[in-house]
Order: C-alpha cells, then structure tokens, then sequence
C-alpha cells in the first residue's frame, strides 16, 4: 500500500485566484491521478500526471484551466487557475502502480466564492 | 470510454439487514476494485478481483467478480450502522501505455439503528 498525503485539506478562496493543491506519495509509485467529486457523488478523472512530461488530460478538462506538475515519482501539484464558484469541488490525489491497486489521499475541499 | 453502472444509487436500511451493491460494464476490466470513502475522507480501498469468478470475503462484506469480468457484486451481511458510507467500485483498464480506473457512480448506504 502507499501512504498519500494531500494539502492543503481546505480552502476558501476567492474567485479569479488560484490554488496549488500538493500530493506526496511515501513510496515511489508509477501512476498518479487527479480527481475532482462533488460531496456523495462519484470522482471524475481529471488527468494522469507523468513525470517529467506533460500531463494527460481527460475529456472537459484543460492545461491552463489544471496545471499539473510531476517532478519526481512521489509528488505532484494540480492548480485550479482563476477559480470560479463552479470550481467548489473536492480534489483527490490518487497513486498506485500500474495495474495495480490505486490509493487516494484525504482530499482537498475547496470552495470558491 | 469505459461504462460502468452502479446500483443503486442510494440504499437507507435498518441494522442486522442485508445487501447487495452491483456493478455492471459492457466492457472487460483487468481487474476491478471496490472503495469505502467517509465524509471528510478520501475512498479507501476495501478489495480487489482480478480473475472471472473470482470470490473474496472480508468480514461481513463478499465480493464477486463475473465469470466475465464485466460486473461485480458487493454483499454486505448483517449490515451495521459503521457501514454507512459511499461505496464505489472501479475498473482497472490498461491500454497500450494508458492505464486508468474507471469510476461507477457509487452507492450512498445509510444503515439505520
């Protein structure tokens, strides 16, 4: 199993700012993944982080919208950039290797307004 | 895209009853995983089946995975009310380089005493 650790654990930011949510893995994991879910709903993939290179982005989510960054093989940053209210989310840092097993960090709840 | 059905999507039982959570795919997972998340909490992972037919038992939770390994069930025992939560299963699916979980939308338990 990995270790996730994820902050900040929340947040109220105003809109058009921005906040870097970090994750750190204790053990060196191949994949790791962030996730966006509304409170009792699901998770939504919001990309793979790769390290090194540029992340892999799903379907409705942007670069410049959720940077990520992977320097190594046991952190990572997603930023939400000029937030809005529709951003007031929970973020999850997900880790695990591949084919394997994926294990969530505690989540960041942020609200926008 | 990978689909996976979960249901239901809400289930408010009394103590000492059963139930069964399912999830259903037309697409063959490598493996496939079942969560437990708490408010506040990121889903923690309660098992894994990778192989058709496969049966785990965790206490009072059984899990199945199809002869297929298209759906899966989650059956719970006598439940309690430290059941309560959102309950979510993913499937692991591996493409080439990609390798990514695919969420169902998960299923609010509430066990009341």
């Amino acid at each position: 199993s990995a270790v996730i650790s994820q902050k900040p654990s929340r947040d109220i930011c105003q809109r058009g700012t921005s906040l870097t949510i970090q994750c750190q893995v204790d053990s060196q994991v191949t994949m790791m993944f962030w996730y966006r879910q509304q409170p009792g709903q699901s998770l939504t993939l919001i990309a793979t982080a790769n390290q090194g290179s540029e992340a892999t982005y799903e379907s409705g989510f942007v670069i410049d919208k959720f940077p990520i960054s992977r320097p190594n093989l046991t952190f990572s940053t997603l930023t939400v950039s000029n937030m809005s209210p529709e951003d007031s989310s929970i973020y999850l840092c997900s880790a695990g290797r591949q084919g394997a097993e994926a294990f969530f960090g505690q989540g960041t709840r942020l609200t926008v307004v | 895209t990978q689909l996976l059905e979960q249901s239901p999507q809400f289930l408010s039982i009394q103590e000492g009853e059963n139930l069964t959570v399912y999830c259903n795919s037309s697409s063959v997972f490598s493996s496939l995983q079942w969560y437990r998340q708490e408010p506040g909490e990121g889903p923690v992972l309660l098992v894994t089946v990778v192989t058709g037919g496969e049966v785990k038992k965790l206490k009072r939770l059984t899990f199945q995975f199809g002869d297929a390994r298209k759906d899966s069930s989650l059956h719970i025992t006598a439940a309690q009310t430290g059941d309560t939560g959102l309950y979510l299963c993913a499937g692991a699916w591996s493409g080439g380089s990609n390798y990514k979980l695919t969420f169902g939308k998960g299923t609010l338990l509430t066990v009341n005493p």
